[in-house]
């Protein structure tokens, strides 16, 4: 299977800050990647997919990057609507793989 | 918009079969990859498998020996049955779809939580 290791595991930032957060694959997925934006109790949200696009109805402010092994999502200004747990996932090869999360909590 | 809502037990025992029902609305069932997905604090988000509109199913090779998948195109549905479960299928179980075999999850049921204990 292939390991999807995302970093750091939590944050901690304020309104306005710059977020990123990086995933990174165990073999080449090409830009088979996706980000996902997870509140409590709720359902994953696709943010982006083919690693960089940005899905209808996304802030601009969400922007995703890289290919292969190395993968990044960034968030240029946190809003409070943004806190929430972020997921990498991967569907290059069977089986389907995802990241570990990444917490964004209130500084 | 399309609508996954989820139907099925959330409670079990060990050794018993956990059963549930995806219902899609407000798009087509044809052409997308129709797929089970579960999380928990041990093991995160975990895929399990995935079946098209055909009936021709993928799982994940962790899980496979006690997973079987079954759609129903007429009644835009499709079906998940893991059987023999154990403390640890305890789980939020999520159906998603896929528009195509390198696509990512646009799509998500609301999840159900299914506990197995005795």
């Amino acid at each position: 299977d292939i390991q999807m290791t995302q970093s750091p595991s939590s944050l901690s930032a304020s309104i306005g800050d710059r977020v990123t957060i990086t995933c990174r694959a165990s073999q080449d997925i090409r830009n088979d990647l996706g980000w996902y934006q997870q509140k409590p109790g709720k359902a994953p949200e696709r943010l982006i997919y083919a690693a960089s696009s940005l899905q209808s109805g996304v802030p601009s402010r969400f922007s995703g990057s890289g290919s292969g092994t190395e993968f990044t999502l960034t968030i240029s200004s946190l809003q409070p609507e943004d806190f929430a747990t972020y997921y990498c996932g991967q569907q290059n090869t069977y089986p389907l793989t995802f990241g570990g999360g990444t917490k964004v909590e209130i500084k | 918009q399309v609508q996954l809502q989820q139907r099925g037990a959330g409670l079990l025992k060990p050794s018993e079969t956990l059963a549930l029902t995806c219902v899609v609305s407000g798009g087509p069932f044809s052409d997308y990859y129709w797929t089970w997905i579960r999380q928990s604090p041990e093991e995160g988000l975990e895929w399990i498998g995935e079946i098209d509109h055909t009936g021709s199913t993928t799982y994940n090779p962790s899980l496979a020996s006690r997973v079987t998948m079954s759609v129903d195109p007429p009644t835009s549905q499709f079906s998940l049955q893991l059987t023999s479960v154990t403390a640890a299928d305890t789980a939020i179980y999520f159906c998603a779809r896929r528009d195509h075999r390198k696509s990512t999850l646009g799509h998500w049921g609301q999840g159900t939580l299914v506990s197995v204990s005795s």
